[in-house]
């Protein structure tokens, strides 16, 4: 597979500028996975895919984040109104489920974004 | 949101020395994923457990599945310095999440 691939790399913003971030995942991968990770940290959830639905969705998400699928295979984030907090990597990951012994979860390079 | 317990969170090392480290969560999980991640860049995974008792090598790195099915661990041997970086486990609950949760990590920093 060619695995997890995320779009841009590295991103600088102005506060109060929207973001948007593309993350393709492995194929035949039917959940895919937002995380947010500051420096120091674990990756936080942030929402989770299942094809093209969105089943869940962090209390770290604001109303601000929105998460889209539309067609099941790519996904994008969108920060509206970024605020210096949102500084972070953010990190998606694709995750092939089925019987017991094969449930893998893989992470795309991550997408640095910096707020000034 | 719910973060496993990882150690050490840090260890220094020499050249040569065998690592181990450990993630232990109050709740049963059912798969261990052991991952690293180098600096600005994402995690990649390493090793992956489904059974209790289970022990998987790749290379110099070896993981088990806790008995308990509450733990992991995971051990390298004859560290190389690019064995630097940050090491997290991520468990996946028996109780219907759907999501993994992530260690607090192991930074790990081999000396020459």
């Amino acid at each position: 597979d060619t695995g997890v691939s995320q779009d841009p790399r590295h991103k600088i913003t102005k506060r109060g500028q929207n973001v948007t971030f593309r993350c393709d995942p492995i194929s035949e991968h039917n959940r895919l996975y937002w995380y947010r990770q500051t420096l120091g940290q674990g990756p936080e959830f942030l929402t989770y895919f299942q094809n093209e639905a969105q089943l869940e969705k962090s209390r770290l998400l604001s109303d601000r984040f929105s998460a889209e699928r539309p067609k099941g295979s790519f996904s994008t984030l969108e920060i509206q109104r970024t605020e210096q907090g949102d500084s972070a990597m953010y990190l998606c990951a694709s995750r092939r489920t089925g019987s017991s012994g094969t449930d893998t979860q893989y992470f795309g390079p991550g997408t640095r974004l910096t707020v000034l | 949101g719910q973060q496993l317990n990882q150690s050490p969170q840090s260890m220094f090392i020499q050249e040569g020395e065998d690592v181990s480290m450990n993630c232990t969560s109050s709740s049963i999980f059912n798969t261990w994923l052991w991952y690293k991640q180098d600096p600005g860049e994402g995690p990649v995974l390493l090793i992956a457990l489904y059974k209790a008792g289970e022990l998987t090598s790749n290379g110099r790195l070896t993981a088990q599945f806790g008995i308990t099915r509450k733990d992991s661990f995971l051990n390298i041997s004859a560290s190389i310095p690019s064995d630097v970086g940050i090491y997290f486990c991520a468990g996946l609950p028996t109780s219907g999440t759907y999501k993994y949760i992530f260690g607090t990590g192991t930074r790990l920093k081999v000396l020459a």
